[in-house]
């Protein structure tokens, strides 16, 4: 089966501009989670949807960021404007819904370098 | 906020011997997950242990969990260089929210 497609792989832009980030998670999969990686941290949580309904974004900076999964399928995660901080890798993640929960598959990430 | 907590932060060893890491958490949790993320690469899940459950084997791997002290631990038997990398653990409760620790880098030496 495909895994978990992200792109572009890296992007290098000024402080203060926007950029978008795209996911197409494994077919089938209800929910899509997007992480952010500072390097030497483990992810953390910005969002997470099942089909295109938010379950979580208690921790997405919703002044500058936002995402959207649409028809419950593909995902973009934008933020507007950039700043120094906001360098590091974003993690898309699916996985299919599934009572206890189930394991995560994961893509192989955007690095970001805000310059 | 990070739910689990790996200790220790880094870890090396050589090759041929045993590698344990530690997951301390702190809410009640449906699942815990360990995963694998090479340097640069994404992350890979290794093996789920469920809160009912309070050990789980998968090759060399393998996971204890006790949810009295809200703890686990991964062991890798007769490690390899190839077994080089970060290890996270995830606890996911309710609402499948999946919340990673800070990770343990393991080092192998040949």
């Amino acid at each position: 089966e495909a895994g978990v497609a992200q792109s572009p792989r890296y992007k290098i832009i000024e402080k203060r501009q926007s950029v978008a980030f795209w996911c197409n998670p494994i077919s089938g999969h209800a929910t899509l989670y997007w992480y952010q990686q500072i390097l030497g941290q483990g992810p953390k949580l910005l969002i997470q949807f099942q089909n295109n309904g938010v379950v979580d974004d208690s921790q997405l900076p919703k002044d500058r960021f936002s995402a959207e999964r649409l028809k419950g399928v593909d995902s973009t995660l934008k933020i507007q404007p950039a700043k120094l901080e906001d360098s590091a890798v974003y993690l898309c993640a699916s996985s299919s819904w599934g009572g206890p929960g189930g394991l995560a598959f994961f893509g192989q990430g955007t690095r970001l370098t805000v310059v | 906020s990070q739910q689990g907590e790996e200790d220790p932060q880094a870890l090396s060893i050589q090759e041929g011997e045993n590698a344990t890491m530690n997951c301390s958490y702190k809410t009640s949790i449906n699942n815990l997950q360990w995963y694998r993320q090479n340097s640069g690469r994404g992350l890979v899940h290794l093996i789920l242990i469920r809160s009912n459950e309070r050990e789980k084997h998968s090759g060399r791997l393998r996971v204890t969990l006790d949810t009295s002290k809200k703890s686990s631990s991964l062991l890798i038997t007769a490690s390899r260089a190839a077994d080089t990398a970060s290890y996270f653990c995830a606890t996911q409760g309710g609402s499948e929210k999946l919340v990673f620790g800070k990770g343990t880098k393991l080092t192998v030496n040949p």
